[in-house]
């Protein structure tokens, strides 16, 4: 079964640092990753997906992630973070055979200072 | 609709009774998920359901909880006989095809207190 884990519960950066959330999953062939982001008070957002090729995804609001099969992992970054990106960042993992059950990490929260 | 409606948004209830919850997804959409989210918990899968076929229900926690799915539209999610522990935010979401290639969309969700 497939599994995902996000090891950071929260994260704090300085406004303007660069910024990488880690996430590593399990799943026995390559699995559709997403990483998903939830503002305080709004739903849950999508930042971008990887399905296949290019293993560096650009996402919205300046996110890119890149898939490393070698290490099973799908880390988020951001070159420079604005104190608007702190929210909670979920990585989640949907199989490519069946069974469609998208599966979620428990999230990182991500703290902007000033 | 426009997009995925959850009601009610707020439901307190005492231990012991029993609640629903709705889900109205995006019409069109074919899958349908439940999720919970709990206090550093993440989200946890639930129930998935996926046009007529029959609905993964690997997630639920106990036979305390069920949901349904009336004409591959509107869900309710039913949780008998309350407990604190199912204190927590729960969310709905809807896909078009749900062959796992797509984004979902995410409801609102229905934050259940349990006293």
């Amino acid at each position: 079964a497939q599994s995902v884990t996000q090891p950071d519960i929260h994260i704090t950066v300085s406004e303007g640092a660069s910024l990488e959330l880690r996430c590593n999953y399990s799943y026995g062939a390559t699995p559709y990753l997403f990483w998903y982001v939830q503002s305080p008070g709004q739903g849950l957002q999508l930042l971008l997906k990887y399905f296949s090729g290019d293993t560096l995804v650009q996402g919205i609001k300046g996110f890119e992630a890149e898939f490393k099969r070698s290490q099973s992992s799908f880390n988020l970054r951001k070159p420079s973070v604005h104190w608007s990106d702190a929210a909670e960042y979920f990585c989640a993992v949907g199989p490519n055979t069946g069974g469609f059950k998208t599966i979620f990490g428990a999230g990182t929260r991500l703290f902007v200072k000033a | 609709g426009a997009g995925v409606s959850q009601s009610p948004s707020n439901k307190v209830t005492e231990k012991g009774k029993d609640v629903e919850l709705r889900c109205d997804p995006i019409s069109g959409h074919t899958a349908l998920y439940w999720y919970r989210q709990s206090l550093g918990q993440g989200l946890e899968f639930l129930i998935y359901f996926q046009g007529n076929s029959a609905p993964d229900k690997s997630g639920l926690p106990s036979d305390r909880f069920s949901a349904e799915r009336t004409g591959g539209s509107v869900s309710t999610l039913t949780i008998q006989r309350t407990q604190q522990e199912d204190s927590a935010v729960y969310l709905c979401a809807s896909s078009r095809t749900g062959t796992g290639v797509e984004k979902l969309f995410f409801g609102s969700g229905t934050q259940l207190s349990v006293l």
